[in-house]
């Protein structure tokens, strides 16, 4: 079973749609959670990140942590074409030097 | 506001050439990643320093060597290019020391071996 299981996709939606991107993982160890985009050609973003657990929420995007779980979503309201990128979510620990990444989810947002 | 630079952006190299790849941050961060993205592989850790004067090996360091030549700069060298060293290069770094803690990534070095 791999650490943080995420679906490729493609994941298509029309604009203006509700978004919801997900990853299970496996370790309870972890305390950063964080969620990438990738436009194809260019290097991961980081879009955002919650310690521990809850939600955080940035304009659009809201990230969520349900550590009991083991579930971690990133949602995007209004979504436009030019959200259409690889999502990539993220787990980390500090304290057992371990980072690890998902596969990552292709979205595409048609106009 | 440059973030993570890396040099070149492209290359082409023969098998067994050599090559340096740059890194360079600009956030006063502690901490720098190599990583290799290839398809259905995902982002596999080669190396990464810490700190200052540190470095580690990550998942797959076999070909690769490190310098953290100060705060700065990481760079990263093939020293006998393989055609399985063809992949896209990202140099990453965190504010804080250690593996584990939100990353920066530049845009990556696309690096092909024939």
């Amino acid at each position: 079973q791999k650490e943080v299981e995420q679906d490729p996709g493609p994941l298509s939606v029309p604009e203006g749609a509700i978004v919801s991107l997900n990853c299970t993982y496996s370790n309870s160890a972890f305390q950063y959670f964080m969620w990438y985009r990738q436009y194809s050609r260019k290097g991961p973003e980081l879009l955002m990140y919650t310690y521990s657990s809850g939600n955080k929420e940035d304009g659009r995007f809201t990230a969520q942590v349900d550590k009991s779980s083991k579930y971690i979503s990133l949602f995007i309201r209004d979504s436009q074409p030019s959200d259409s990128a690889t999502y990539l979510c993220a787990i980390g620990s500090s304290s057992a030097s371990k980072i690890i990444f998902g596969s990552g989810t292709r979205l595409s947002i048609r106009p | 506001n440059a973030g993570v630079t890396q040099t070149p952006k492209f290359q082409v190299l023969k098998t067994g050439q050599s090559m340096t790849l740059q890194c360079a941050q600009d956030m006063n961060h502690n901490s720098m990643y190599w990583y290799r993205q290839d398809p259905g592989m995902g982002l596999r850790l080669i190396y990464y320093s810490a700190s200052e004067g540190t470095t580690d090996k990550g998942e797959v360091p076999n070909g690769y060597n490190v310098s953290r030549l100060n705060k700065r700069e990481f760079s990263l060298r093939l020293e006998s290019a393989a055609p399985s060293q063809t992949s896209v290069y990202f140099c990453a770094s965190s504010e804080a020391g250690g593996l584990g803690q939100p990353q920066h990534f530049g845009d990556g070095t696309r690096l092909s071996i024939l």
